[in-house]
């Protein structure tokens, strides 16, 4: 069935430092791509999307990139603030569902 | 705030009971989405309606059922509950059924089933 896997599922950085987290999914007609933030406590948001006619989207300081013949999207947050510091999820899904197929989360730290 | 209300915001109730749970979406949203959040399983797709419609289902159990109404509320109602059905529920909205229309999350039921 559907799934997508996410690593690491914990993560710490240092104020600055890069942030990269991977994805892999497992349904080929999978063609859309969003990131998700959830706070604690809160509920998840939108970060960024990437769509697969893309390799790669940037918005400041957060990109994401797409290999669509592996199976792999990634997040990466370059120049990581304490208020970066948040669960992470990934998520897939295909036009003729409509349904998010969620990672299992990643719990950014990153520390001062 | 993302627009999309949820009521109500904590429920505590006993195994075998049976609760309603109420979403709103953002004005103009016709799509509503239900997901369920627990520790051991992240985030989890139940069901999607459109425009008063069932569009398409997850692991949704068969204790578990849902509506879209006229007005484009929706409810989930979780029937015969049990310890595990503890969690987070969370409704999300977008504007079409597009499945790549950006969905806005409420700020979720906590459902504790003792």
């Amino acid at each position: 069935g559907e799934n997508v896997e996410q690593h690491p599922s914990t993560l710490s950085v240092q104020e600055g430092d890069s942030a990269v987290i991977k994805c892999t999914y497992s349904d080929s007609a999978s063609n859309y791509f969003p990131w998700y933030k959830q706070e604690l406590g809160k509920r998840p948001q939108l970060i960024i999307d990437i769509r697969s006619n893309v390799g790669e989207k940037k918005d400041q300081r957060i990109a994401v990139t797409l290999n669509k013949t592996a199976k792999h999207f990634s997040l990466h947050i370059t120049e990581t603030q304490p208020e970066d510091s948040a669960v992470y999820f990934c998520a897939a899904s295909t036009h003729n569902t409509d349904k998010l197929i969620f990672g299992t989360g990643t719990r950014l730290q990153v520390f001062p | 705030d993302s627009g999309v209300t949820q009521t109500p915001k904590h429920l505590i109730t006993a195994t075998g009971q049976r609760v309603t749970l109420r979403c709103s979406p953002r004005s103009g949203d016709l799509s509503v989405y239900w997901y369920q959040q627990s520790l051991d399983q992240g985030l989890q797709f139940l069901i999607h309606y459109y425009n008063g419609e069932e569009r398409a289902k997850g692991n949704i159990l068969e204790r578990f059922s849902a509506q879209q109404f006229p007005d484009l509320h929706s409810e989930l109602n979780l029937s015969s509950l049990e310890l595990g059905d503890s969690a987070l529920y969370f409704c999300a909205s977008s504007v079409e059924g597009q499945n790549y229309n950006e969905q806005f999350f409420g700020p979720g039921t906590r459902l504790t089933v003792l």
